[in-house]
């Protein structure tokens, strides 16, 4: 149980397209979804939390406007990073908490996306 | 305001050795604590938390934690390194309340075992 899954795995975009990656809660539901940018041999950096059905909250120092975040269901939570450039290649990860969670139980980790802006 | 300290960035040990990797963290209320895994190229899996119970929490592939408050820590250890240890690991503190949740991760520590 408590799967979480992303797509794509990895992508490669040119310099000022938008690239869109979903997570997925596979076997529960989500009320928050977290997603986080991690650069090579780096820790994860928080970058927004978001919520099923309002505006996510963005960490200080990330841009809403270039990463467009949508939790539109229970289970699913899509980043867009829009005019992607070169400096936005990292790997991307989500992470989900169980609707039915009261405690701040663990969060279940998707796979990551590998992104690379050419 | 909550935060974790992993010391060490890179830990390397003997197969059969045992593996301790430190966390300290700070918290103005009861922490909630986690050692996460993660594989090249790979999400995070977690191995063990500690949410308020048992002081020393046991968690999957043979590691251990304990939660020590006059210490401020909650060290990751394993009597026996195996070859798959091989990984990084990471100490998050659960940030509950007004916050959603959110996990703060510290930065890392990679571990190498060999043969």
């Amino acid at each position: 149980g408590a799967v979480v899954s992303q797509h794509p795995s990895w992508v490669i975009c040119k310099s000022g397209t938008s690239v869109k990656i979903e997570c997925r809660s596979l076997d529960f539901q989500a009320t928050t979804m977290f997603w986080y940018r991690q650069f090579p041999k780096q820790s994860l950096m928080l970058m927004a939390t978001s919520n099923e059905g309002s505006k996510a909250t963005y960490e200080q120092g990330v841009e809403k406007d270039k990463f467009l975040i949508n939790h539109a269901s229970l289970t699913l939570s899509t980043l867009t990073v829009t005019s992607a450039h070169p400096e936005d290649s990292s790997f991307y990860i989500c992470s989900a908490r169980d609707f039915e969670t009261v405690l701040p139980t663990e969060q279940y980790f998707g796979p990551g996306t590998r992104l690379t802006v050419t | 305001a909550q935060s974790v300290t992993q010391l060490g960035s890179h830990v390397s040990v003997s197969e059969g050795a045992l593996v301790l990797l430190r966390c300290n963290y700070s918290s103005s209320v009861p922490p909630y604590l986690f050692w996460y895994v993660q594989y090249p190229n790979q999400g995070l899996q977690l191995l063990l938390k500690y949410t308020s119970a048992a002081t020393l929490v046991k968690g999957i592939n043979g590691f251990e934690a304990e939660f020590k408050k006059s210490e401020t820590s909650f060290h990751l250890t394993k009597p026996s390194a195996h070859m798959s240890d091989a990984a990084e690991y990471f100490c998050a503190v659960s940030v509950f309340y007004n916050q959603g949740g959110k996990l703060i991760f510290g930065q890392g520590t990679e571990l190498s075992v060999k043969p």
